[in-house]
């Protein structure tokens, strides 16, 4: 079946550094791509997304491409903030009913 | 803003225990799942509904039923609480309309403690 698998964490970080948390996918058909967000103590937000090849979602400076050649959508941010410090659940929209197919999550810790 | 609220942040029951998690979401939305987080597990689906009295099993319903008797509320139900069910619960939704984006909107979650 789908799935999705995300680089283990923790991932520790000095602020204004450069962050990349790997992301590939499996999937039949052309799934739509997703990385959200889950800051201490809240629900997940959705960060970024992508819907087919080639597209780049980006918000808030973080930034990943849809690459069907390598099944990927890996999540960059050119320097990380303090702010930035959450878990990051990587995830794909596959079959009927919109259901989401998530990744494990990665949680980043951003130090002064 | 739309809005997903869950009944409560902490709750700790017993085992055999029947156990509500409720969730409202205040956006008409037709969708509402409810998912497990786990460490290293990441999401798992245990059930969603996409109109009122409808229901569909995700991936891990054992254990588990819903009830989605009005549009905005989506309640889970734990049977007979176990130990294996301690786990954080987040509720969600998503607009009939708004399907290519799949944003679907979470509540804060509820941390279930079995005993």
């Amino acid at each position: 079946g789908d799935s999705v698998t995300q680089m283990e964490g923790p991932v520790t970080l000095s602020e204004e550094a450069f962050l990349t948390i790997n992301c590939t996918y499996t999937a039949t058909g052309y799934p739509s791509l997703f990385w959200y967000v889950q800051y201490p103590g809240e629900g997940l937000q959705l960060l970024l997304k992508a819907t087919k090849a080639d597209d780049k979602g980006s918000n808030k400076g973080f930034e990943a491409t849809y690459r069907k050649e390598t099944t990927s959508f890996h999540l960059e941010k050119g320097s990380v903030q303090v702010s930035d410090s959450a878990v990051y659940f990587c995830a794909l929209a596959s079959g009927g009913y919109n259901k989401l197919i998530f990744g494990a999550g990665t949680r980043l810790a951003v130090h002064p | 803003d739309v809005k997903v609220t869950q009944s409560s942040r902490y709750l700790v029951k017993r085992t055999g225990e029947k156990v509500f998690l409720e969730c409202v979401q205040d956006m008409d939305h037709e969708n509402m799942f409810w998912y497990r987080q786990d460490p290293g597990l990441g999401l798992r689906l245990i059930y969603f509904s996409y109109d009122v009295k409808m229901k569909e099993k995700g991936d891990i319903p054992e254990g588990y039923s819903v009830s989605r008797e009005k549009k905005e509320r989506f309640s889970l139900i734990l049977e007979s609480a176990s130990t294996n069910q301690t786990s954080m619960y987040l509720c969600a939704s998503l607009s009939g309309s708004d399907l290519l984006s799949y944003e679907q909107y979470f509540g804060p979650g509820t941390r279930l403690t079995v005993t």
